[in-house]
């Protein structure tokens, strides 16, 4: 089974602007959550999609969006983008609520 | 409040050394679940183990074990005959529901682990 797949790797923005990140999770997965790693928050969770719907959210501001297409396909977005907006954001995965995570290899952005 | 506390930020040690990795936990609720995730270079968190809180049965995998103790609120990892390849950032994460979050996972900050040849 292919893993967690997040596009692209890497994004290099300026101040102002905004992003979309781009998540597919594993085969037959309906639930997919975002996280957010800073080396001095650590790893924080943004928000969680099942069937299309945001399901559960993080303490995050209304700035950072997501959505969930039919096929499981997720997008994360982050409008008018700020300096510690730059992170290493993490998409997963998972068959239900309690299951593991899977996580993908992650979108490093950088905000300058 | 720091819910799972990974107090070793780094640790080093010689190939074959067994290591330890410690994650203390704090949760008001009886159902819960605890994971162990690791975390190379290339980024990609990858899942080790998940425990509930109402098994406290230790384990083993391979070079891996895990010992959970509800009386002291620990689920700690322990490295046999360490190798290059586990160099890597070890997250605890902690997993209770929360009407916002969910079932969400609540991560310590990782102890960073480097075993040198």
């Amino acid at each position: 089974k292919a893993g967690v797949t997040q596009t692209p790797r890497y994004l290099i923005k300026t101040r102002g602007q905004q992003v979309t990140l781009s998540c597919s999770p594993i085969s037959g997965h309906r639930s997919v959550s975002w996280y957010q790693q800073t080396p001095g928050q650590g790893l924080q969770f943004l928000f969680e999609y099942f069937s299309e719907t945001q399901r559960n959210k993080g303490n995050f501001p209304g700035r950072f969006s997501g959505r969930q297409f039919s096929n499981s396909r997720s997008e994360m977005n982050v409008s008018t983008l700020e300096l510690g907006d730059s992170a290493l954001y993490l998409c997963a995965s998972r068959y239900e609520g309690r299951s593991p995570l899977h996580f993908g290899n992650g979108t490093r952005l950088t905000v300058t | 409040a720091q819910k799972v506390t990974q107090a070793q930020t780094e640790i080093s040690v010689v190939e074959k050394e067994d290591v330890t990795l410690d994650c203390v936990y704090e949760t008001r609720d009886t159902t819960y679940y605890l994971f162990w995730y690791k975390q190379p270079p290339s980024g990609e968190l990858v899942f080790l183990i998940r425990r509930n809180s109402f098994d406290e049965q230790n384990e083993i995998s391979g070079r891996y074990s895990w010992n959970f103790q509800k009386s002291t609120s620990s689920f700690n990892f322990t490295i046999t005959a360490s190798q290059v390849v586990d160099s890597a950032v070890y997250f605890c994460a902690l997993s209770e529901f929360s009407s916002n979050s969910g079932y969400a996972l609540n991560f310590g900050k990782g102890t960073s682990l480097l075993v040198t040849p």
